[in-house]
Parts: structure tokens; sequence; C-alpha cells
């Protein structure tokens, strides 16, 4: 069985902090992986994907990717308290499109 | 607007009640899912389609029904409702291609 284990936090930073969310997963046929922000009361929103090991940045956010050691992680640079929310991660294996989530990582970033 | 749409946003039903959740998205996506998050479950897929009239069973399958008649739309329809449907409901959608899924702004639904 897929299993994709984030910690459930809270994990708490304070504003302007590098926040660090982790994400490990036993398939080691997953080939696509997802990281989505989900706002309390709202649904899930993409934030990045990546595909290849390394690391692949967008504005404030990194993702980096480990396949070897089977995990994806998420930076958030310059944290802010508009980035407090739970934050999913997901992968889908090769010639599959029914994706894996785990159950999310709240963050918590206090003034 | 583009995009993918749930309606209602909120439902309250008896149980027993038949009841069913819309899905719309205008992308022409391939794929549509539905899935139902509870505290301490993270979310669970319920059913998945990967083209018109192409439909299959997920985590949850039991006690609901889908179809999908047009690549556009995905209702879910529970049959009898039952208090453990309770939950929060979101459809989502993806092109296929290793795309990232696209969610709804979900259905709150209320059984009592």
């Amino acid at each position: 069985q897929k299993e994709v284990e984030q910690n459930s936090g809270p994990l708490s930073v304070p504003e302007g902090a590098i926040a660090s969310l982790n994400c490990t997963y036993s398939d080691q046929g997953s080939q696509s992986f997802f990281w989505y922000r989900q706002y309390s009361g709202k649904s899930p929103e993409l934030i990045m994907f990546i595909y290849s090991n390394g690391d692949k940045e967008d504005g404030r956010f990194t993702a980096q990717l480990n396949k070897a050691s089977q995990y994806v992680s998420l930076l958030i640079r310059d944290s802010q308290p508009s980035d407090s929310a739970t934050y999913l991660c997901a992968l889908r294996s090769g010639g599959s499109y029914i994706p894996t989530f785990g159950r999310g990582t709240s963050l918590i970033v206090h003034p | 607007d583009a995009g993918i749409t749930q309606s209602p946003r909120y439902k309250i039903t008896e149980t027993g009640r038949q009841v069913t959740l819309m899905c719309h998205q205008t992308w022409s996506h391939s794929y549509m899912f539905w899935y139902r998050q509870d505290l301490g479950h993270g979310l669970r897929l319920i059913y998945y389609s990967a083209a018109a009239d192409i439909t299959d069973k997920g985590e949850v399958p039991d006690g609901y029904v889908v179809s999908r008649s047009k690549t556009e739309n995905f209702p879910l329809t529970l049959e009898s409702a039952t208090r453990s449907q309770t939950s929060v409901y979101f459809c989502a959608s993806e092109p296929g291609g290793g795309q990232p899924q696209h969610f709804g702004d979900g259905t709150r639904l209320s059984i009592l």
C-alpha cells in the first residue's frame, strides 16, 4: 500500500523565518510530486509540483526532491502570517493518474 | 468563468434522503475525482473517472453513486444518506499526462 507520511504539526515559525515541511513516501515508483496549501474551511490549492531530483524554485517557495531517500520537502522563505495553513503532500506513481495524499502539516507563522 | 465549480456549497439533509452533489469543469479535463475530507482522515477518494462513461471506485465508494455522461460534469449521489456521510466533499479534475489536480471549492454536507 502506498503511504505518504507528513508530520501533522503544528509547525510554528516566526515571521520572516524559513519554514521547512517534509514528506516521506514508500512507493519507489512515484514519479510526480505535488504540494497543496489548504486554508481552514477552503479547498486545496496547488503551490508547486516537481518531477525530477533536485530543487525547484517559485518565488518564496522551493520544492526539493530526493528519490533515493524517498522524500520531498517544501521550503517557504520569508514566512508570512498569511502562509499559515495546512500543507498537503501528494504523489503519483508512473502509469497511474490517481494521486496519494498525505494528511498534511499545519503551519503557523506568528508575528 | 473557466474553472471547476461545485454546487451546492452547503447542504443540510436528513438520513435516508437522496442528495446529489454537482461538479462542473470548463477545462475539458479528461480526469475527474470525488474526495471526502474528515478530521483525522485527510482526503479520501470516493470515485474517479478517466473519461465520459468511464468511472471507477476509489477508497470509500460504499453508499455513493456517480455518473459521467458528459466530459464536463461529474455528479455524486448519496442514494440514502447516513450521518456517517456528513463531511466536506471536494471535486477535482486534471488533464492527464502527470499534470496536477485542481480542486473545486467544496460542498459542506450535513446529514441530520
